[in-house]
């Protein structure tokens, strides 16, 4: 059981707008950034967004972050078929002292 | 160009310590605001956090792993090295190693190795 809650599953077909959500608690989303990591298949994760909304460069603007309150979600615009994938979230937990990803959300472009 | 290499044992025993050893290149550990943190992935599974360590020397560690992990740095060998006791087979996964440049945001890992598979099975 993950600290951090997301669904397992999402979905959508080319072009579309998908989202994935990730709710934690005061804690955690609550008293810290949120940063969002894409792992394809067979490789090591990679960094998404950073700081709730923040993109590194190279990543596309298709992909946005935000939150509120304890919750934090993930958008991609315009679905590509390399976007299928395993999105993580991320938080600092300050009660517990450790790092907490939620349980990540498969992406299937359909 | 910056990048972390994790090594270590393919296959431990049951029962057996396990010493992973995280290399970077492209920044040092030095820097006051470099951490590195330990993450693994079971098979099939989701990531998992495992232990941090800041660039004063805190360290921070799992919650359920705690009394089994210690994760310590040498900064002239640019290494950061992960120990884990008492192995069992559900410690199987892969193991990654992940820089995170911003040392109060330890979960924000720009940089991720390419990962180390550790079975353990007698």
């Amino acid at each position: 059981q993950s600290v951090l809650t997301q669904p397992p599953s999402a979905s959508g077909t080319p072009g579309q707008r998908v989202t994935i959500s990730c709710s934690g608690s005061s804690s955690n989303i609550g008293s810290n950034t949120v940063n969002w990591y894409q792992q394809l298949p067979g490789t090591a994760p990679k960094l998404l967004i950073y700081s709730n909304n923040q993109r590194p460069s190279g990543v596309p603007d298709r992909f946005s972050g935000s939150k509120s309150g304890t919750s934090a979600s993930l958008a991609i615009s315009g679905l590509q078929s390399e976007d299928e994938a395993d999105y993580y979230c991320a938080a600092w937990d300050d009660s517990l002292n450790v790092g907490v990803f939620g349980g990540g959300t498969k992406l299937t472009v359909l | 160009q910056v990048t972390l290499k994790e090594s270590g044992p393919v296959l431990v025993k049951p029962t057996e310590t396990l010493t992973l050893t995280c290399t970077v290149s492209g920044f040092s550990l030095s820097n006051a605001r470099m951490g590195v943190s330990w993450i693994r992935q079971p098979p099939g599974k989701a990531l998992e956090w495992l232990a941090h360590i800041f660039s004063n020397d805190e360290k921070s560690y799992s919650t359920s792993l705690k009394s089994r992990l210690t994760i310590s740095k040498d900064t002239s060998k640019s290494q950061v090295v992960l120990t884990m006791t008492n192995m069992d087979p559900v410690d199987t996964a892969t193991y990654y190693c992940a820089r995170a440049p911003n040392w109060n945001r330890p979960l924000y890992m720009d940089v991720w190795g390419k990962g180390t598979t550790v079975t353990v099975s007698s």
